[in-house]
C-alpha cells in the first residue's frame, strides 16, 4: 500500500493565485521530507527538505519565498507554490524517508500535477 | 555521492528478460546502489538496493560486480507495465539523505 499520499493529484490554477500541495506520511514518523519538481522529459530535480518544526533548506535557484514549506507534524509538510506563472506548471513530488531491509531509502509520494493558466 | 551512467533508452520483448546496466566507478567503500522506476506520471517506485552481495526481491534482481564498479538490474520476466524510466543511483545509507536522480535508462517492454 502506499506509504506516501500526495493531494492534489492535479491541480489546474490562474497566473497570480496561490497554489497548497499536501504530502503526508502514512507509515513513518518524518522528521525530514523532501519536494520535488519535474518538467516534461527531465529528471526530477530536489527543491527542498522540509524540517519538522523548522525552516525548510532550499536548493540553490529555488526561491523560499514563492515556494512556501510548512511541515507542522510528523507526517504532513505541504509546499505552497505563490503568486503562480505558467513556468510553474510542473510536476510536484514529495517524498519521505523510510526504511527497507533495515537500510535508509526514501519513498515518494504520487506526484501532483500543477497547470497555471 | 557518486556518479552514475546509465543507457539513455532500451528495448525489451515481453516476457523475456531485461537487463539493465549502470557504471558508478567513482563509488566509495560505503555507498549502497538503489534502483528506483518512474511510470509515466507517477512518483518514483523503489525496486532494490545493495551495497556488495547480489540482492534479489519479488521485483528484481541486482548484480553488482565483485570491483563495485557497475550493477545490472534484471527484471526476469518483463511485462508492458514495465515500461518505465529506471534510474540508478549510488548513495550513502543515511536516514533522511536525498536522492539525486540522473537522466535514467527509458526502458520499452514491446509486445
Amino acid at each position: 500500500g502506499a506509504v506516501v499520499s500526495q493531494h492534489p493529484s492535479w491541480v489546474i490554477c490562474k497566473s497570480g493565485t496561490s497554489v497548497k500541495i499536501e504530502c503526508r506520511s502514512l507509515d513513518f514518523q518524518a522528521t525530514t521530507m523532501f519536494w520535488y519538481r519535474q518538467f516534461p522529459k527531465q529528471s526530477l530535480m530536489l527543491m527542498a527538505t522540509s524540517n519538522e518544526g523548522s525552516k525548510a533548506t532550499y536548493e540553490q535557484g529555488v526561491e523560499k519565498d514563492k515556494f512556501l514549506i510548512n511541515h507542522a507534524s510528523l507526517t504532513l509538510s505541504t509546499l505552497t507554490v505563490t503568486s503562480a506563472h505558467p513556468e510553474d506548471s510542473s510536476f510536484y513530488i514529495c517524498s519521505v524517508p523510510g526504511t527497507e531491509k533495515g537500510g535508509n531509502t526514501i519513498y515518494f509520494g504520487e506526484g501532483s500535477w500543477l497547470t497555471v493558466v | 555521492d557518486a556518479k552514475t551512467t546509465q543507457p539513455t533508452s532500451m528495448d525489451c520483448a515481453e516476457g523475456r528478460a531485461a537487463n539493465l546496466p549502470c557504471n558508478h566507478s567513482t563509488i566509495s567503500g560505503n555507498e549502497y546502489v538503489y534502483w528506483y522506476r518512474q511510470i509515466h506520471s507517477q512518483g518514483p517506485q523503489y525496486i532494490i538496493h545493495g551495497l556488495k552481495n547480489n540482492e534479489t526481491n519479488e521485483m528484481a534482481s541486482l548484480i553488482i560486480t565483485e570491483d563495485r564498479k557497475s550493477s545490472t538490474l534484471i527484471l526476469p520476466h518483463a511485462t508492458l507495465r514495465d515500461t518505465a524510466v529506471y534510474y540508478c543511483i549510488v548513495r550513502f545509507d543515511n536516514y533522511g539523505q536525498n536522492f539525486v536522480f540522473g537522466p535514467g535508462t527509458r526502458l520499452s517492454v514491446l509486445p
